[in-house]
């Protein structure tokens, strides 16, 4: 089954302990993002990645980190979280964004919730 | 400043009912329109998306939209909804300028349906 995966869908941790939530996508997608939601502002970019090796920033990379080694990869990385990290997490994936005319559909995964207390 | 506009942050209906959930752009050049439903503890489903031709998109689930380049508008629409149309829904736009890099998603309008 294509899907998205990501690991955990729950987390509970405290200020300042590193954590990393996986994702993992079986479809073959070049492009992967990360995005928070968070009630009233609907889904923020954090980070995204074109390919393997390639990521940039989204609109709020503040206190993240990710790397693309595989294809299939992307974890995102909260070195020292804070309180305000708290959030919902979605990874997605697609193929390369824009073919022709056509603009390819992202696939998201099921979410991670984050408590940092 | 360039945003996507949901003015709804929640609307309730009767089963059976028509709904229409608004949403509102802001860019210079028209850009590519998505809405995405996310069903609680689910992640997000695209219903349909508009990128150019005909301003009435079908999608899944039996919902429409209509692209209104005067209005800057792509409002959602179902001529009778479900108990299981209970969700979230979500606007999303990609600038057609600088680079597609990403979805940009208005705040929500949360849909609750009476019996």
């Amino acid at each position: 089954e294509a899907q998205v995966t990501q690991n955990p869908r729950y987390l509970i941790t405290v200020t300042g302990k590193k954590l990393t939530v996986t994702c993992s996508q079986n479809m073959n997608h070049e492009y992967m993002s990360w995005y928070r939601q968070d009630p009233g502002l609907g889904l923020r970019q954090i980070y995204y990645s074109m390919n393997v090796e390639v990521t940039d920033k989204g609109d709020v990379p503040e206190g993240y980190k990710v790397s693309r080694k595989e294809k299939r990869n992307f974890p995102l990385i909260l070195e020292s979280p804070s309180p305000n990290q708290t959030s919902l997490y979605f990874c997605a994936s697609s193929h390369t964004l824009l073919s022709g005319r056509s603009y390819n559909e992202q696939f998201f995964g099921p979410g991670t919730r984050l408590t940092v207390l | 400043a360039q945003s996507v506009t949901q003015p709804d942050i929640h609307i309730t209906v009767s089963e059976g009912a028509s709904l229409e959930l608004r949403c509102n752009y802001s860019y210079g050049a028209t850009p590519y329109l998505f809405w995405y439903v996310q069903s609680p503890g689910q992640g997000l489903q695209l219903l349909l998306k508009y990128f150019s031709g005909d301003t009435l998109v079908q999608g899944i689930k039996g919902f429409e939209a209509e692209f209104k380049r005067s209005q800057s508008s792509f409002n959602l629409r179902k001529p009778s909804v479900h108990w299981s149309d209970a969700a979230e829904y979500f606007c999303a736009v990609v600038p057609v300028s600088g680079g597609y890099n990403k979805l940009i998603f208005g705040a929500g309008t949360r849909l609750a349906v009476h019996p």
